[in-house]
């Protein structure tokens, strides 16, 4: 049963900082990596899909690395701004496009 | 951007009492999912739909619950005699099935359990 594990649990950074939060997961047989963005109380917005092929994908200010091999994925956020607050959540994905996600990252950027 | 309904956003019921939970999927896609977060928890996997069919399902998804798409844009969850540990948010999720197969998620729905 794949286990995904997401590290630090929390985050807090001054506005301009880069994040970088990390992803693990214990099965290398993925078909995919997604990263979503959770607001409190609200659904999950996908930032960013790795095809297990790939090894990374950018978006703006995002960049999500996949190491398959390692079991490792990391979501960089540049130049963090206070609206990037919210809990970042890992999920990998299997051949039958069922996800399994982590716990999340609750990042806090600091005005 | 094309996304996913979910109503209602807030459900309250009482122990034993049924409840469906409604959502409306991206017109064109053909996987269909629930997902539920109990408070503090991981999101977990419920079941997936294809075909008019289940195509998968967790062991959390036991006889009291069950999916149906009665139309061509809707697709339920019926949970047939709530818990208490039934209260969590759940989230309907949709994927076209073709490269790359991303998942588009609700809002979800609360459900408090009384």
């Amino acid at each position: 049963k794949q286990e995904v594990t997401q590290i630090p649990a929390a985050l807090s950074v001054p506005e301009g900082e880069n994040l970088v939060l990390n992803c693990s997961f214990t099965d290398s047989a993925i078909y995919n990596l997604q990263w979503f963005r959770q607001d409190p109380g609200k659904g999950l917005t996908s930032l960013l899909l790795i095809q297990s092929s790939q090894r990374e994908q950018t978006s703006g200010r995002l960049n999500a690395s996949l190491d398959k091999s390692s079991g490792r994925s990391t979501l960089y956020i540049a130049a963090s701004q206070p609206g990037d607050s919210a809990t970042y959540l890992c999920a990998t994905g299997a051949n039958d496009y069922k996800l399994s996600f982590g716990a999340g990252t609750t990042v806090t950027v600091r005005a | 951007e094309p996304e996913v309904t979910q109503t209602p956003s807030h459900q309250v019921t009482q122990m034993g009492q049924e409840v469906i939970l409604r959502c409306v999927p991206i017109s064109n896609h053909l996987y269909f999912y629930w997902y539920r977060q109990i408070l503090g928890q991981k999101v977990e996997f419920l079941v997936s739909f294809y075909n008019n069919e289940i195509s998968e399902k967790s062991e959390i998804f036991d006889d009291q619950f069950s999916v149906e798409r009665p139309d061509g844009s809707n697709f339920t969850l019926k949970i047939r005699s709530t818990k208490l540990e039934d209260s969590a948010m759940y989230f309907c999720a949709s994927s076209s099935g073709t490269a790359p197969e991303k998942l588009f998620f609700g809002s979800g729905t609360q459900l408090s359990v009384l």
